[in-house]
């Protein structure tokens, strides 16, 4: 079965802390994976594609095919970081993303 | 000013009564998509189309009906038919893959609808 798992519902932190958000998936193939943010008040917007390797805003995410995860990190954390944030698989020759439950990154000052 | 543009925000609907959604997109996007966003729940796909006068299920299509009269339209009608029509709903458009392989979805600022 296909599926995105993001473990933690909430994720408080300080100022200046790391932050790693957890993401696995379950997906036969080889993945496409994406990060999208969806900050107070805005609509849901793409952060990031692992295919592209970039860094958005100081977050980064590596995909790690042994343990089917794809992790977002900052090494600081900063207030306008706080936002949802869901993790994405966008399986293989379709166009339909699957979407993990979402964690809530709260960052406080 | 492009973009995609949902009606109403807020919609009040009584038991029984079918509501219709408004989502409309100007990017010139083939692919259409319906989420409904529940809290602990993520996004989960209703309904998409790929192209006009075509469309398909997703994971939670029981209750819901659309249509793909033109590109720029994909209304969604949420009927008596589903039971727990209270939610947050998100239209998205996109690239179709076959074209350019982003997987980048473009979003409304969603529906909230309440049943009373």
């Amino acid at each position: 079965a296909q599926r995105v798992t993001q473990p933690e519902k909430l994720l408080s932190v300080f100022k200046g802390a790391p932050v790693e958000l957890k993401c696995n998936y379950s997906y036969s193939g080889s993945p496409e994976l994406f990060w999208y943010v969806q900050y107070s008040r805005q609509r849901l917007q793409l952060l990031l594609r692992h295919i592209s390797r970039e860094s958005i805003k100081g977050f980064t995410a590596d995909l790690n095919k042994g343990e089917t995860s794809f992790h977002l990190k900052k090494p600081f954390a900063q207030e306008e970081d706080s936002a949802m944030y869901y993790c994405a698989l966008l399986p293989y020759n379709t166009d339909k993303l699957i979407f993990g439950t979402g964690t809530r990154l709260q960052v406080f000052p | 000013d492009g973009g995609i543009t949902q009606s109403p925000k807020y919609l009040f609907r009584k038991e029984g009564q079918n509501v219709t959604l408004s989502c409309e997109q100007n990017l010139n996007h083939d692919a259409m998509y319906w989420y409904r966003q529940d809290p602990g729940q993520g996004l989960r796909l209703i309904y998409y189309s790929q192209i006009v006068n075509d469309f398909q299920k997703g994971d939670i299509a029981e209750g819901y009906s659309v249509s793909r009269e033109k590109k720029e339209s994909f209304p969604l009608t949420v009927t008596s038919a589903q039971k727990n029509p209270t939610a947050f709903y998100l239209c998205a458009s996109s690239i179709l893959r076959t074209r350019v392989a982003t997987g980048e979805l473009f979003f409304g600022e969603g529906s909230r609808l309440t049943v009373l």
